[in-house]
Parts: structure tokens; C-alpha cells; sequence
């Protein structure tokens, strides 16, 4: 079956510092890739996603890369900001229906 | 410009108590989603939709029914609660195409005593 696998977490950066929040995968055929935050006291909104292998996506400053040789989708952040603080999803899927599966997330501090 | 719209916000029942927790879209989208988020658990799926009139068991359906009732609204039941179902649930929708990103709602903070 599918599986995300999040690294542990949390998370806390001073601002502007560099971001590196790590996400593999398992997949049966050629799954899609996302990258979803969720907000304090929010729903998840999607952040980036990539369809293909070699794919970027990028969106806010955070970019990530569709790794198929180490089936990776590791999130970077150059200089991030306090704004950024909030728990960051990775998920996959592979199927039309849209279903996704998810890693645990991770929450992210930055401070000032 | 509502996007998806989830009733109650929070929700306290006693263990064996019934409840509905609705969910409508305004994005004309034909799939729908259950899931319940839950500390270190990430997001598991419940129930989903693929298309008005139809649904279909996700991860975890165990103890929920759900009823899609039009195209905007699905709406997810609980026959008698246990506190093992504690948790926050978010509905979502997605258009029914490859790849089409789910648009959440903002939750339901459920506790069951």
C-alpha cells in the first residue's frame, strides 16, 4: 500500500534561517506529490505539488524536488519567516478520485 | 467565495450520544472527503466521494456513515459516539480530475466524553 513518512518533529528555527523538512515515500504505480500547511486553528491549504519525476514545485519561497531514485519530496526553505510557523504535510496520491495519503506533519516554529 | 464550509466548529458528546457533522462546497467540485486528524496520527481518511451518489470506505470508517446528499454537502454521522473518537475532523473537496488539490475546511473539534 501507500505510505508518507515524515521526519520527527517539531521544529524550531530563528528567522531567516534555512529549512530542510525531509518526506519519503511508498507507492504502487507513479504517484503525485504535495505538500500541504496547515494554519493555527485552519484547515490545510496546498503549498506545492509535482506530478512527475524531476518535477519542482515551488510556491512562497519553499521549493521541492520529485525524487523518484530515492523516492524523496523534501521541503527547502532559503530564509524563512515567522509568518511560516505552522505543521507542513506531506502526502501522495495515485488515483483520479484524488484520495491522499498523508505523513504524520510536522510543526514548524521560527522565531524572531 | 465560502470554499468549504463545516458545522459545528466544536462539539462536546457523552459516550453513546448520536451526531451529524455537515459539510457543504460552493466550488462546484464532484469529489468529497471525510478525514480526522489526531496528534502524531497525521490525517487518515474516513469515507469519500468520488461523485454525488456515490460513496466509498477510506482508512479508518469504522463506526461513521456518511451520506452525500448533493453535490455540495456530505455530511458524516456518528450512531453512538466513543471517546475513542475524539478528535478534529475536516471535510474536503477536490474536482474529480488527476491531481486536482483537495480544498479543506476549517474543522470540527469533537470531544467525547
Amino acid at each position: 500500500g501507500n505510505s508518507v513518512t515524515q521526519m520527527e518533529g517539531p521544529v524550531t528555527l530563528s528567522e531567516e534561517a534555512f529549512l530542510t523538512i525531509n518526506c519519503t515515500y511508498t507507492a504502487t504505480g507513479y504517484p503525485s506529490l504535495f505538500w500541504y500547511v496547515q494554519y493555527p486553528g485552519e484547515g490545510l491549504q496546498l503549498l506545492l505539488k509535482a506530478t512527475k519525476a524531476d518535477d519542482k514545485g515551488s510556491n512562497k519561497g519553499f521549493e521541492a524536488t520529485y525524487r523518484k531514485e530515492t523516492t524523496s519530496f523534501h521541503l527547502e526553505k532559503g530564509s524563512v519567516q515567522v509568518s511560516d510557523s505552522a505543521v507542513y504535510f506531506c502526502a501522495l496520491s495515485t488515483g483520479a478520485n484524488s484520495k491522499l495519503t498523508f505523513g504524520k506533519g510536522i510543526t514548524l516554529s521560527v522565531r524572531p | 467565495n465560502a470554499g468549504v464550509t463545516q458545522t459545528p466548529k466544536f462539539q462536546v458528546l457523552k459516550t453513546g450520544q448520536s451526531m451529524t457533522l455537515q459539510c457543504a462546497q460552493d466550488m462546484n467540485h464532484n469529489s468529497m472527503y471525510w478525514y480526522r486528524q489526531d496528534p502524531g496520527m497525521g490525517l487518515r481518511l474516513i469515507y469519500y466521494s468520488a461523485s454525488e451518489g456515490t460513496t466509498d470506505k477510506g482508512e479508518v470508517p469504522n463506526g461513521y456513515n456518511v451520506s452525500r446528499l448533493n453535490k455540495r454537502e456530505f455530511s458524516l454521522r456518528l450512531e453512538s459516539a466513543a471517546p475513542s473518537q475524539t478528535s478534529v475532523y475536516f471535510c474536503a473537496s477536490s474536482a474529480r480530475q488527476l491531481d486536482s488539490p483537495l480544498h479543506f475546511g476549517n474543522g470540527t473539534r469533537l470531544t467525547v466524553t
